[in-house]
């Protein structure tokens, strides 16, 4: 199994700011199947970044993703206030299609 | 409009069993691999069960390996997940989420990212 292992925990950043979420996984994602979701409190999980780098349907390019292997990062280029929530990445490349603990973006 | 519905969820005891159901609408469902995530109180994502477009093959995390089965109806556009011998950690919202193909050139590739989501439906595991 390919546990991924999210950092920070907790993010403190302020509107208009740069944010930088990491994804770290325990082996090689095979072909860069890394995925990241935005969840808000009392919603389901909303596709944001597919292929590690794809942006989904409807998905500002205030966000990206970058990286390869076992290394992988998610960009807000710019804070917007509805960007604070929790953050997941996905690994799909080998079943269980494990996600990360999740990265809380919270308002500084 | 693209969406999935969960429904099925409740209070059970331990031991006990529940099957979730999934509809789905506004899209292929035949063509489509489909999941069930779910997320205790206060906690993360978790992958549960995933499920080819056929329903041919299936694949569940371990911790519910041997207790719950995926199952698919594509005559009916459902999603299904028959949970048995259910444990107080089973407690969760379950979401339904659909994955994703992409066809080149005559073949198609299936993935496991997850692009539509329900609103999901709750389990509570207690006595």
């Amino acid at each position: 199994e390919i546990v991924l292992t999210q950092s920070p925990g907790t993010l403190s950043l302020s509107p208009g700011e740069r944010a930088t979420l990491s994804c770290r996984a325990s082996q090689s994602v095979s072909s860069s199947y890394l995925a990241w979701y935005q969840q808000k409190p009392g919603q389901a999980p909303r596709l944001l970044i597919y292929g590690a780098s794809t942006r989904a349907t409807g998905i500002p390019d205030r966000f990206s993703g970058s990286g390869s292997g076992t290394d992988f990062t998610l960009t807000i280029s710019r804070l917007e206030p509805e960007d604070f929530a929790v953050y997941y990445c996905q690994q799909y490349g080998s079943s269980p299609y494990t996600f990360g603990q999740g990265t809380k973006l919270e308002i500084k | 409009e693209v969406q999935v519905v969960e429904s099925g969820g409740g209070l059970v005891q331990p031991g006990g069993s529940l099957r979730l159901s999934c509809a789905a609408s506004g899209f292929t469902f035949s063509n489509y691999v489909m999941n069930w995530v779910r997320q205790a109180p206060g906690k993360g994502l978790e992958w549960v069960s995933g499920i080819s477009n056929s329903g041919g093959s299936t694949d569940h995390a371990d911790s519910v390996k041997g207790r719950f089965t995926i199952s698919r109806d594509n005559s009916k556009n459902t999603l299904y997940l028959q949970m048995n011998s259910l444990r107080a950690e089973d407690t969760a919202v379950y979401y339904c989420a659909k994955g994703n193909t992409v066809v080149r050139g005559v073949i198609k590739y299936y993935y496991y990212y997850m692009d539509v989501w329900g609103k999901g439906t709750t389990v509570t595991v207690s006595s």
